[in-house]
């Protein structure tokens, strides 16, 4: 089993509102990524965590909060984000850091 | 100059051609090379994983690294309208963790 399970598949919030993102992996995997991309742009990587710990961060703006719980789930906690963060969100696991990474469907996220 | 090149395409060729997919990479330090196949509108899927050079088969799919000449390569044989996707090269050096990806080349396969 190569799957990586991300909630919700769609999201619309407000420019005022506070979601978070969700992702769950069962293979355990102990890397696991937050990506961002933008139509007709490759993934590009936000965040990694290493054993439950930030690893790195891509100087993403403080409104994208990352949280490693344990080592099967990772959320990405939203507030005060603006439309210009409407993109489609990746979560991605690898057994380590120089390994193949496995792709999550993805969160389409609309800001209006 | 960026660290992987990719043609965007988009490349259309007839249901039953071969298909070459090319990336080069200017970075050394490269040893982990990933093809990923992205459909509309959905997560990247892992086709092939190579570490270092060679070449690597899978049904209907080879992967050919050149470390000496910086250029990947993905075959696609009997092309299908379901084969249909953008296909990512992708990246890692020994240090790990940051995936490399080139632009994606958008690929369209006519029945």
């Amino acid at each position: 089993d190569t799957e990586v399970t991300q909630t919700p598949k769609h999201l619309v919030m407000g420019m005022t509102n506070k979601k978070s993102l969700k992702c769950e992996q069962h293979m355990g995997h102990r890397a696991m990524y937050w990506y961002k991309q933008k139509a007709k742009k490759p993934p590009e990587l936000m965040f990694v965590y290493s054993y439950e710990k930030l690893s790195i961060n891509e100087s993403v703006p403080s409104r994208f909060s990352p949280e490693c719980p344990n080592s099967s789930l990772l959320n990405l906690h939203l507030h005060a984000l603006q439309p210009e963060d409407s993109a489609l969100y990746l979560c991605a696991s690898s057994s380590q850091g120089d390994t193949e990474a496995f792709f999550g469907q993805g969160t389409r996220l609309t800001v209006v | 100059q960026k660290e992987v090149e990719q043609d965007p395409g988009p490349l259309s060729v007839p249901e039953g051609a071969i298909v070459s997919l090319n990336c080069t990479y200017s970075n050394s330090a490269f040893q982990y090379f990933m093809w990923y196949r992205q459909y509309s509108r959905k997560g990247p899927e892992l086709l092939m994983y190579t570490y270092s050079s060679g070449n690597k088969e899978d049904g209907r799919f080879t992967a050919q690294v050149d470390k000496s000449s910086k250029y990947i390569s993905l075959f696609i044989r009997d092309s299908q309208p379901s084969d249909s996707a953008t296909y990512l090269c992708a990246m890692l050096d020994t240090g790990g963790f940051k995936t490399i990806f080139g632009a994606g080349t958008r690929l369209f396969v006519k029945a």
